[in-house]
């Protein structure tokens, strides 16, 4: 069976510094994935996608992330984290055979040291 | 444009009593979704509607959920009768068409707690 896989379920980082969260999925083919951003209180937003092309993708709020076939790996970045970036990130990924079903990791929540 | 919009933001309720949650979906979308998030279960799809109609309600738990969407403009999910293992906080979302490509627009949620 599909799944997505996030190992860190939280990770605390000083304002200023770069972030990385890890995301690991199982898939036979190339896979859509996204990473959603959900703030406190808040509903899911996305932050960037990846369906083919350009490895290295850039998203809202200064992110970006890499696909890495060989390590089945979608890796979300950011080089200088803000406070207000203190949330909870999902990686995702496009259910095989589906056009509309995800698969979800559990989450990694950010906290930001001052 | 608002947004989803979700009503209640928060609902409490005893065991057995039903409960309705409420979805106004972007304008213009025409797929919708509710998810249900938990700390034990993460994020789960119940149930995704298309153009109106219901495409994939493998999701939902059990026969006391159902959800109704009888305009593109609003959606419900309703609980009878509503039990503690309900409790989690339930998400609208919806998309401007079909497909992987358009990204999903979620509401701020209902947090429902069954005591």
């Amino acid at each position: 069976a599909q799944s997505v896989t996030q190992p860190d379920i939280h990770i605390t980082v000083s304002e200023g510094a770069s972030l990385e969260l890890r995301c690991n999925y199982s898939y036979g083919a190339t896979p859509y994935l996204f990473w959603y951003v959900q703030s406190p209180g808040q509903g899911l937003q996305l932050l960037l996608k990846y369906f083919s092309g350009d490895t290295l993708v850039q998203g809202i709020k200064g992110f970006e992330a890499e696909f890495k076939r060989s390590q089945s790996s979608f890796n979300l970045r950011k080089p200088s984290v803000h406070w207000s970036d203190a949330a909870e990130y999902f990686c995702a990924v496009g259910a095989r055979g589906s056009n509309y079903q995800l698969i979800w990791g559990a989450g990694t929540k950010l906290i930001i040291k001052p | 444009d608002a947004g989803v919009i979700q009503s209640p933001r928060h609902e409490v309720t005893e065991m057995g009593q039903e409960v309705t949650l409420r979805c106004k979906p972007i304008s213009g979308h025409n797929s919708l979704f509710w998810y249900r998030q938990t700390m034990m279960r993460g994020l789960e799809l119940l149930i995704y509607f298309n153009n109106n109609v219901p495409i994939d309600d493998s999701g939902m738990p059990e026969d006391r959920f159902s959800a109704k969407m009888p305009n593109a403009s609003f959606s419900t999910l309703k609980i009878q009768p509503s039990e503690p293992r309900d409790s989690a906080v339930y998400f609208c979302a919806s998309s401007s068409q079909q497909g992987l490509g358009s990204p999903l627009h979620f509401g701020n949620g209902t947090r429902l707690t069954v005591t």
